[in-house]
């Protein structure tokens, strides 16, 4: 069974970076067709792709985010890591890590969550 | 502004049928499967159909999906309480260099 945690500080100040590792279990992130997955779920708002990378290191990112934004992989410890710069009050969020089997959005597997509140 | 269109809102009482429709173009259901997720507030999302109309599984059948085109509709028949969530359409969308989308989602209340 995967299961995926996601880990990293609850309160970022305003123009700081943005950092959560999720650990993964039960897969080896370097298993090919798993796609690893950021997500995250604004106050108020719906569920926003943020972008993902494959075991090669490819990465594909939302178009609104890919300047700020940089999704890597620690092969060693078999976790991937997000990385937003110059964060605002709007990427407050529920931020999920999750395994797409697919690449096009087959998110079977996901984290519970955590809450990054961008304040000062 | 989200590229895939869904209606805010939806309900219906126990027992009924209810569905709720996700509306694209062509770079992306017109091109690529349709994924639905169940979100449940405090959870993490719920995949519910995946590649248009397949299910996970453990999914109950009352949940059934298609495609037709650049649209695609969920389904949810013998509705009950727990059903009352928000759902989302997925897919991949071959624009700016490719990228996954979410409808906005719509919220069902079981009345």
């Amino acid at each position: 069974q995967v299961q995926l945690q996601e880990s990293g500080p609850g309160l970022v100040r305003p123009s700081q970076t943005l950092s959560l590792t999720c650990s993964v279990s039960g897969a080896s992130i370097t298993t090919t067709d798993h796609y690893w997955t950021w997500i995250r779920h604004r106050p108020g708002k719906g569920l926003e792709w943020i972008g993902y990378i494959y075991y090669s290191g490819t990465t594909f990112y939302n178009p609104s985010l890919e300047s700020r934004l940089t999704i890597s992989v620690d092969t060693s410890k078999n976790q991937f890591s997000l990385r937003l710069i110059s964060v605002t009050a709007a990427d407050t969020a529920v931020y999920y890590c999750a395994k797409d089997g697919t690449g096009e959005g087959q998110l079977v597997y996901w984290g519970q969550g955590t809450l990054v509140t961008v304040s000062s | 502004q989200s590229v895939l269109t869904q209606s805010p809102s939806a309900s219906g009482t126990p027992g009924q049928r209810v569905t709720i429709s996700c509306s694209g173009i062509s770079s992306n259901i017109g091109t690529y499967t349709v994924n639905w997720y169940q979100h449940l507030p405090g959870t993490a999302p719920r995949l519910l159909i995946y590649s248009d109309n397949h299910r996970p599984s453990g999914v109950p059948d009352r949940f059934s999906a298609s495609k037709s085109g650049t649209s695609a509709s969920l389904a949810i028949s013998g509705l009950q309480s727990e059903d009352e969530a928000d759902y989302y359409c997925a897919t991949w969308d071959d624009s700016l260099n490719g990228h996954l989308v979410f409808g906005a989602g719509t919220k069902l209340t079981v009345l």
